[in-house]
Formats: structure tokens, C-alpha cells, sequence
């Protein structure tokens, strides 16, 4: 069965630095979304991209985030300069037709930020 | 805005017993899913319900909605030490790109 796959699974950075997450949507997904969760609790949801472009942000993806899909396959989050309250389980998704339907999530990227 | 809540915020229950999970939210909505997540993964779609449909079913699955009460529930029959991991309900808010999330329930089985 095809999964969303994102690496790295773990990533460690200095505060200040820039983070790059990266993900692999199914293959005939057309949305795409990043969600974040800490410590086991509430997920929160991030940012909706379809057709090349954001279709929904949170208040969360403040001008410290970006994203990008610079290919066929990949599916990126940035985040700038990052801060301690950033650390968290970054989880990318994916649906077929739309924000309404069941979304196929990944393995999560846990990021720390020291 | 937070849409859905879940009660119980944890349940322990022996295995073999059933597990019934709540979920309200605020506003009108396309439907209600449900997830399931287990220690250090991503979520697992389970079940969709409709905001037209009150009862569905998917296995040892059963997901109730009632739209007049804004609340549905989730059973889990004949419970397994596996079903072990925490339930999320969400849900899809027409002319919104993203689905809003309960704050979760978290399930252990004891065998």
C-alpha cells in the first residue's frame, strides 16, 4: 500500500538555525498538508497546499515557515530561524481529491531544537 | 479555534471489554473522522461518517453522529491489547482547507 514517507526521522538544530523537513506524498495525492504535534498531544494543523500553491495557513505558520513542492514528488517545510517552542513531531499528509476526505499521514519528523 | 473535544481523556479498560470514545465540536459540518495514532507514529484514517449518515460500521468498529447534540462516539467492540494508542477525531468544516482536530483520547488495553 503506498505511504507518505518523511525523512529525517529525527533532526537536531541550534536555535536560530534553518530546518528543512521534507516529505513524499502518495503519488496521485493532490493536497497536501503539515501538521504539528507536541509532546503526544493535540495535533495542530499547519499549512494546506494544492496546485502549486498554500490554500490554507494556521496562525502557527507565521513568516518563519515556507513551503514548497520543488518537484514532482517532494513536499518541504521550512522554517527560517528557528526557536526552542518550535520542537515538536512534524507530521506531513496527504488526500486524493480534497481537505475533506481521509488523509494519509507519515512517520513524523521529531525536531529539537537546543 | 478548537472544534473538537474528546472525553475520556484516558480510558483503561481489560482486554475483551468494550472501549466507547466521545467527541463534540462547535460548528456545522461536511463529516467526522476518526484517527488512530500509536506511540511515536503518524495517524491512521479509520472511519469517515457523514454529516447525512448517524451510524456506521468498519469492523469491530462503530461510529455514531448526531448532528442535533454536534457530538459522536467511537466503540470499539471485543478490544485488543493491539487497539492500545491514542484516538483522534476530526473534522471537515465546509470552505475550510484543513480538518480540525479534538485534543484526543488516549487508550490502553490491559491484557
Amino acid at each position: 500500500e503506498p505511504e507518505v514517507t518523511q525523512t529525517p526521522s529525527h533532526q537536531v538544530t541550534q536555535m536560530g538555525q534553518e530546518v528543512i523537513l521534507r516529505c513524499v506524498p502518495i503519488s496521485n495525492h493532490l493536497y497536501f498538508y503539515w501538521y504539528r504535534q507536541i509532546l503526544g498531544q493535540k495535533v495542530e494543523f499547519l499549512v494546506s497546499f494544492y496546485n502549486n500553491e498554500i490554500s490554507e495557513k494556521s496562525e502557527i505558520f507565521d513568516d518563519q515557515f515556507s513551503v514548497e513542492r520543488p518537484d514532482g514528488s517532494n513536499f518541504t517545510l521550512k522554517i527560517r530561524s528557528t526557536k526552542l517552542e518550535d520542537s515538536a513531531m512534524y507530521f506531513c499528509a496527504s488526500s486524493r481529491t480534497g481537505p475533506y476526505q481521509p488523509q494519509h499521514f507519515g512517520d513524523g519528523t521529531r525536531l529539537s531544537i537546543l | 479555534s478548537q472544534q473538537g473535544e474528546e472525553d475520556p481523556q484516558a480510558l483503561s479498560i481489560q482486554e475483551g471489554e468494550n472501549a466507547t470514545m466521545n467527541c463534540s465540536y462547535k460548528t456545522s459540518i461536511n463529516n467526522l473522522q476518526w484517527y488512530r495514532q500509536n506511540s511515536g507514529r503518524g495517524l491512521v484514517h479509520l472511519i469517515l461518517i457523514r454529516s447525512n449518515e448517524r451510524e456506521k460500521h468498519s469492523g469491530r468498529l462503530r461510529v455514531t453522529l448526531d448532528t442535533s447534540k454536534k457530538s459522536s462516539s467511537l466503540l470499539i467492540t471485543a478490544s485488543r491489547a493491539a487497539d492500545t494508542a491514542s484516538y483522534f477525531c476530526a473534522t471537515a468544516v465546509d470552505s475550510n482547507y484543513q480538518l480540525i482536530w479534538g485534543a484526543g483520547t488516549k487508550l490502553i488495553i490491559k491484557p
